[in-house]
């Protein structure tokens, strides 16, 4: 009941074009959904959270849509650029006490120029 | 300002010695949290410290894991008797406030490999 599935594994979209990496969690006590991307080498950094009284979240080309009752969330990705090649990670967590973050297993984008 | 540091950045070392993995976590945040990035696990919660205690040690995978922090600050990770399946990088994070949506700083990880 604590898995976060995420899909794709590995996403490849053409400059310009939209992203979309899906997320499905199960257990309905969290209330915290934040994604995270990563570069190579590097840790991963915090890119848009949402909680889930809204059902939508924009920040710049990134918008997450959570449905409460589907159990799922995704990240859209608007305008595409090689700069998001990256590994995005969907994660989820109660707000209440410590953030101990379940990840998804990650998705690896690529956008080609 | 300075982000999350962590080192060494890279550590190979023998089955059965202990290592030492060190986290100096942002100045002023309260809540530090290990986590353990795998390609058969990704990443999985270790343990979580507010000021100097550990009130969350659920995801230690075995006693030969240990943690500890002083003076709010440096935090280090020991890892005792160390086995093949402990090869993984070890990302430390932080945040202001213990909350569960404090934004969570992480810094660039200590990649462990054991041979």
């Amino acid at each position: 009941q604590q898995q976060v599935k995420q899909s794709p594994q590995s996403l490849i979209v053409q400059k310009g074009g939209i992203s979309i990496i899906n997320c499905a969690y199960e257990n309905t006590a969290f209330d915290y959904f934040p994604w995270y991307q990563q570069f190579p080498g590097k840790g991963p950094a915090l890119l848009i959270a949402i909680r889930p009284d809204v059902s939508e979240k924009k920040e710049g080309r990134f918008t997450i849509s959570f449905n409460k009752s589907a159990k799922q969330f995704s990240l859209h990705i608007m305008d595409s650029q090689p700069g998001d090649s990256a590994t995005y990670f969907c994660a989820a967590s109660k707000i209440q006490g410590a953030q101990k973050l379940v990840f998804g297993q990650g998705t690896r984008l690529t956008i080609n120029p | 300002g300075a982000g999350v540091s962590q080192s060494p950045s890279n550590k190979v070392t023998e089955k059965g010695k202990d290592v030492e993995l060190r986290c100096d976590p942002i100045s002023g945040h309260t809540a530090l949290y290990w986590y353990r990035q795998s390609l058969g696990q990704g990443l999985e919660f270790l343990i979580y410290f507010q000021g100097n205690s550990a009130p969350d040690k659920s995801g230690l995978p075995s006693d030969r894991f240990s943690a500890e922090r002083t003076g709010g600050s440096v935090s280090t990770l020991t890892i005792q008797r160390t086995q093949q399946e402990d090869s993984a990088v070890y990302l430390c994070a932080s945040s202001l406030v213990g909350a569960g949506n404090s934004p969570l700083h992480f810094g660039n990880g200590t990649r462990l490999t054991v041979t």
